[in-house]
């Protein structure tokens, strides 16, 4: 199992270019997650989904969209990039929670995200 | 919504000393505690989490404790080693909907050798 596996790494965008992040799983996790982590802040929750065809805002989505149409996918689209995106961006995934309890998430090794 | 807040901020210890790392939570709702370690330029990973029907969970170096009356869990960590450097974040995760989890805001930890 590859786990979570997000791409680019790294990238550069200049202001107003648009780009989309990719974040694919192979866990067979229903939720999907994408965080933002500013410079020694912690991680703020932009969009989620609970399975294929369903998404929802977190607390920061403006500027960003999102789609679902396979488990495995939850790519994050910047359609405007602004210097305020410029930030670590990582995509999380997780199964829901069994009888009992919850589930941990499970994170890729993000994308670095510049806007210049 | 839950609030998660996280003490200290900062911590240096020496090396083989104890750690302990605070964080209280706001929603009573919430009821599964995980900790994350999060080295420089790495993504996030779980290094224990506990549930709130138990009260400590231990492995190896690392103890997690949770008071659900108080609100507040910690993350202690015996005779730690440089390799322990790292940023930790605390997380309550709502048991409703889409296992809604919140953060507390990170403690950056030095292990002096």
């Amino acid at each position: 199992n590859a786990g979570v596996t997000q791409t680019p790494k790294f990238r550069i965008l200049k202001i107003g270019q648009s780009m989309t992040l990719q974040c694919t799983q192979d866990m067979n996790h229903n939720y999907m997650y994408w965080y933002r982590q500013d410079p020694g802040m912690g991680l703020k929750l932009i969009y989620y989904s609970v399975g294929a065809g369903i998404t929802d805002k977190g607390e920061v989505p403006n500027g960003y969209n999102v789609s679902r149409s396979t488990t495995e996918d939850f790519p994050l689209r910047l359609e405007l990039a602004a210097p305020s995106q410029t930030s670590v961006y990582f995509c999380a995934s997780s199964t829901p929670p069994p009888r009992g309890g919850n589930q941990p998430q499970h994170f890729g090794d993000g994308t670095r995200l510049s806007i210049l | 919504g839950e609030n998660v807040e996280q003490h200290p901020s900062t911590l240096s210890v020496q090396e083989g000393d104890s750690a302990v790392i605070k964080c209280t939570y706001s929603d009573s709702a919430s009821n599964y505690f995980p900790w994350y370690k999060q080295e420089l330029g790495k993504r996030p990973q779980l290094i224990i989490d506990i549930r709130s029907n138990v009260g400590e969970k231990k492995d190896q170096r690392i103890a997690v404790t949770l008071n659900k009356t108080a609100k507040h869990f910690s993350l202690h960590i015996t005779e730690t080693q440089p390799e322990d450097s790292a940023v930790y974040f605390c997380a309550a995760i709502d048991p409703g909907g889409y296992q809604k989890v919140t953060f507390g805001t990170g403690t950056k930890l030095q292990v002096i050798p």
